[in-house]
């Protein structure tokens, strides 16, 4: 699986819009892209995922760049709740189900 | 349905005691994951199941750790002769028996917090 670099933390302030950046300049033409986040004392929770097209469900959207060696969530109206470690991972379909989770970024929203 | 159950939520145990931790999936998902995740550190993979076979298992399962899935439902995971390193949150998790990108739509328990004195 290719690898991901994310930026250790980021800060946002409270209804504005969270950019979280992800690059996988090694990602191949079968592998998608997933984001998870963790809340403090729970277990990770599937955010959203994509392969090319851009993505957009109730929690966030994703935008992958055109030669989809990067990629960035957007939380659009950030809420103290989204306070959370936010992993972004790249995974082949069918490839054994093993997610590698990096450090992630730790965003702190704050009011 | 109310998600991935894990139990105990809180161990605490002496070195060298045997502890077992349990996890319920989400009942009609076939396949099954134990992480470890010690503080600071994003989740480690432990070992995978589909149905009741364990298909995948990490080098950080030791022999002192064994896992089972009998009947392919629950799991439980028992970490013999404990040692302080394995001090960690043990997470179970699900996901549905799919030949699509779902397939790697994880469902996470809340986790098993260990801490071994």
């Amino acid at each position: 699986d290719a690898k991901t670099t994310q930026p250790p933390s980021m800060d946002c302030a409270e209804g504005r819009a969270a950019n979280l950046p992800c690059n996988h300049s090694t990602i191949s033409g079968n592998e998608y892209v997933y984001w998870y986040r963790q809340i403090h004392s729970q277990g990770p929770q599937y955010i959203i995922h994509g392969l090319k097209n851009n993505e957009t469900n109730e929690m966030a959207s994703l935008i992958i760049t055109e030669d989809r060696k990067s990629s960035t969530l957007i939380l659009p109206h950030a809420t103290l709740r989204d306070t959370a470690v936010y992993y972004c991972i790249v995974r082949r379909l069918l490839a054994g189900n093993m997610l590698t989770f990096g450090g992630g970024t730790r965003l702190m929203v704050k009011p | 349905d109310t998600g991935v159950s894990q139990n105990p939520r809180h161990k605490i145990t002496k070195r060298g005691q045997n502890v077992t931790f349990r996890c319920d999936p989400i009942s009609e998902h076939n396949r099954l994951y134990w992480y470890r995740q010690t503080l600071g550190q994003g989740p480690e993979f432990l070992t995978y199941f589909q149905n009741e076979a364990q298909l995948e298992k990490s080098r950080l399962l030791s022999d002192r750790f064994s896992a089972e899935r009998p009947k392919g439902s629950f799991s439980t995971l028992e970490i013999q002769r404990t040692e302080q390193g394995d001090s960690a949150m043990y997470l179970c998790a699900s996901s549905p028996r799919d030949r699509s990108a779902g397939a790697n739509v994880l469902t996470f328990g809340a986790g098993s917090r260990l801490t071994v004195l």
